[in-house]
Formats: structure tokens, sequence, C-alpha cells
């Protein structure tokens, strides 16, 4: 099984802030696939085949990496953007999560 | 539009079963690998099962692999989880998932699922 490393763990971010959360994999992996959660509601596709944005999300989001290391990077943090975001593989019929990134207002 | 609306969660006690279902609509269910993840609560996701679009093949991580079987009805639009052996571990919201290749493109509203005496 391969295992997501998500870091950090929580963080805050100020409005117009950069911020940037990785995930890095325990062996390789083809592609790396992002979901935004907010509280009490289904997860959502955010970013997916590592870079390309789900429909609907702002371009100021972009996904990138290869091998054992991706990340999710927001230009310009805004406050709708306060979630959290879990990385996911999916490599011989079998998926796994990172535990998740917590992404707060400062 | 698609909708993937899942029932059958509650109560139930450990070492007891229970049977989710989900169904699917506004697209071609027999075209579509899918799949059921869950939330324990405050926790992260984790990937429970996955089906071919025909049914002929499915996929477990070890922690359900033996307890828990995922079946579709392509005729119904419907997909199934069989939970057997019911532990207090298995306490989660259950998500019904749409796969598009690799990643899950849909997800139902989920079903909460408490093991408890």
């Amino acid at each position: 099984e391969i295992v997501l490393t998500q870091s950090p763990t929580t963080m805050a971010a100020s409005p117009g802030e950069k911020v940037t959360i990785t995930c890095r994999a325990s062996s390789s992996v083809s592609y790396m696939h992002w979901y935004q959660q907010k509280p009490g509601a289904s997860p959502k596709p955010w970013i997916y085949d590592t870079s390309k944005l789900a429909s609907g999300v702002p371009n100021r989001f972009s996904g990138s990496g290869s091998g054992t290391s991706y990340s999710l990077t927001i230009s310009s943090m805004e406050t709708e953007d306060t979630a959290t975001y879990y990385c996911q593989q999916w490599s011989s019929n079998s998926n796994t999560f990172g535990a998740g990134t917590k992404l707060e207002l400062k | 539009e698609v909708q993937l609306v899942e029932t059958g969660g509650g109560l139930v006690q450990p070492g007891r079963s229970l049977k989710l279902s989900c169904v699917a609509s506004g697209f071609t269910f027999n075209n579509y690998w899918m799949s059921w993840t869950r939330q324990a609560p405050g926790k992260g996701l984790e990937w429970v099962a996955s089906i071919t679009n025909s049914g002929g093949s499915t996929y477990y991580p070890d922690s359900v692999k033996g307890r828990f079987t995922i079946s579709r009805d392509n005729a119904q639009n419907t997909l199934y989880l069989q939970m057997n052996s019911l532990r207090s571990e298995d306490t989660a919201t259950y998500y019904c998932t749409r796969a598009n290749w690799d990643y899950f493109d849909y997800w139902g509203q989920g079903v909460m699922v408490t093991v408890s005496s």
C-alpha cells in the first residue's frame, strides 16, 4: 500500500498570501488528485491528474509534481479557501488518501 | 445532473450486519467503476471498496477485506455495500463515489453508520 504524507497538518494564511500544501508518496505514483472538504459537506474533487482543475475551481489554484512529491498551491489566499484538503492516489487497484491539511484564515 | 443518493445507515451493534445502497442517476451507470469511501467522525478519508463497471471485479483494503462486499445492479442503477462483522472502528459516514479513471469525480451526500452496543 502506498502511504501519502501531507504537510503541514494545519496552517493559517492571511488573505492574499501564497499557500503551498505538499503530499509525499511512499512510492512513485503516476498522478495525484486533490479534494476540498468544508465542515458538514461531502468532499469535492478539486485538482485531478496532478494539475487539472475540476469544474468551477478558481484559477488561483494549481497543482504540480511527479514521482513521489506533489503539491497544491494557492497563489493568493481568499476567505472561501478555508477548508481541509486531501490528496489521493490510485495504483494497483488500491486507493489511499493523505491525512488532510486544514487551511485556516489568519 | 449526476446524483448519488445513499441510504441504509443507522445504529448497529458490534458483530452485526448492515447493507448500504446508493442509487445513481444522471449518467450511464454501467459505464463507470464505482466505489465507497468513508470518514470516521473528525477524521480523514478512507477508501473502502471499488467495483468495475460490469461488476466482475472488486477491490478492498485490508481493513475491510473479508467483512465487506461491494456489488452493483446495473439494471437498477444501484450500488451496494454489505457490511458484516461490524466493529466500533467502522463507525463513519459512508460516501458513494463515482470513479473517473483513477479519481472520484462525484460524491453522494453520505450516510452515517454507528457501531455501538
